[in-house]
């Protein structure tokens, strides 16, 4: 069985710096693209970036870029988001979704989300 | 502001059927496979459709998904209680190279 397990949210100031993680199992991680989307709660779903599976190709939301980094260790099995700089709006819940692995991009697997607050 | 439109709400009775839009472009839509997911609430987004009509294992066959154009709809037959949930269409975006969602749609079951 597929398994993501986001953790390393938070309350952070302004500014402020925070790691994401997000656990894999139940696939061969390595194989699959990997995407982080957010959720301002009450709100719609927000692409944040993705990944390819050996992590030379990445990809960010303009809204991020120069301030997310989306990197992965696949011999830990695990999916990360360092965010500096971090604004009041991108308070959100951040999931981790795996890619298809097919030709055409689609999100078949989700984490349960880890909640980030900016705020002073 | 979100790149696809969804209306923001639908309703229906149940045993009913209800259709969802997801309006969006050629660089989008136009050009590229859709999903949709449903999200219950206090819940993570599930993959419902792929490959704009294409049903993973485990989704029952009264949801369907269909493309025309820039557009697509997933359609909901049967309507459940259980079926409430906000529904979200996404797919690639090939001028801003990277992924796009609909701002969502609840679905109410009278």
């Amino acid at each position: 069985e597929v398994q993501l397990v986001e953790s390393g949210g938070g309350l952070v100031q302004p500014g402020g710096s925070l790691r994401l993680s997000c656990a894999a199992s139940g696939f061969i991680f390595s194989r699959y693209w990997m995407h982080w989307v957010r959720q301002v709660p009450g709100k719609g779903l927000v692409w944040v970036s993705y990944i390819n599976g050996d992590g030379a190709r990445t990809t960010y939301a303009d809204s991020v870029k120069g301030r997310f980094t989306i990197s992965r260790d696949n011999a830990k099995n695990t999916l990360y988001l360092q965010m500096n700089s971090l604004r009041a709006d991108d308070t959100a819940v951040y999931y981790c979704a795996r890619d298809s692995g097919s030709v055409t991009t689609f999100f078949d697997s989700w984490g349960q989300g880890t909640p980030v607050t900016v705020s002073s | 502001q979100s790149v696809l439109t969804q209306p923001p709400s639908v309703s229906a009775a149940p045993g009913q059927k209800v259709t969802i839009s997801c309006s969006g472009s050629s660089s989008n839509i136009g050009n590229n496979y859709v999903s949709w997911y449903q999200q219950l609430p206090g819940t993570a987004p599930k993959l419902l459709i792929y490959d704009t009509n294409k049903r993973p294992s485990g989704i029952p066959d009264r949801f369907s998904g269909s493309k025309s154009g820039t557009s697509a709809t997933l359609g909901i037959t049967g309507l459940q209680t259980g079926d409430e949930a906000d529904y979200y269409c996404g797919t690639w975006d090939s001028s801003l190279s990277g992924g796009v969602f609909g701002g969502g749609t609840k679905l109410t079951v009278l």
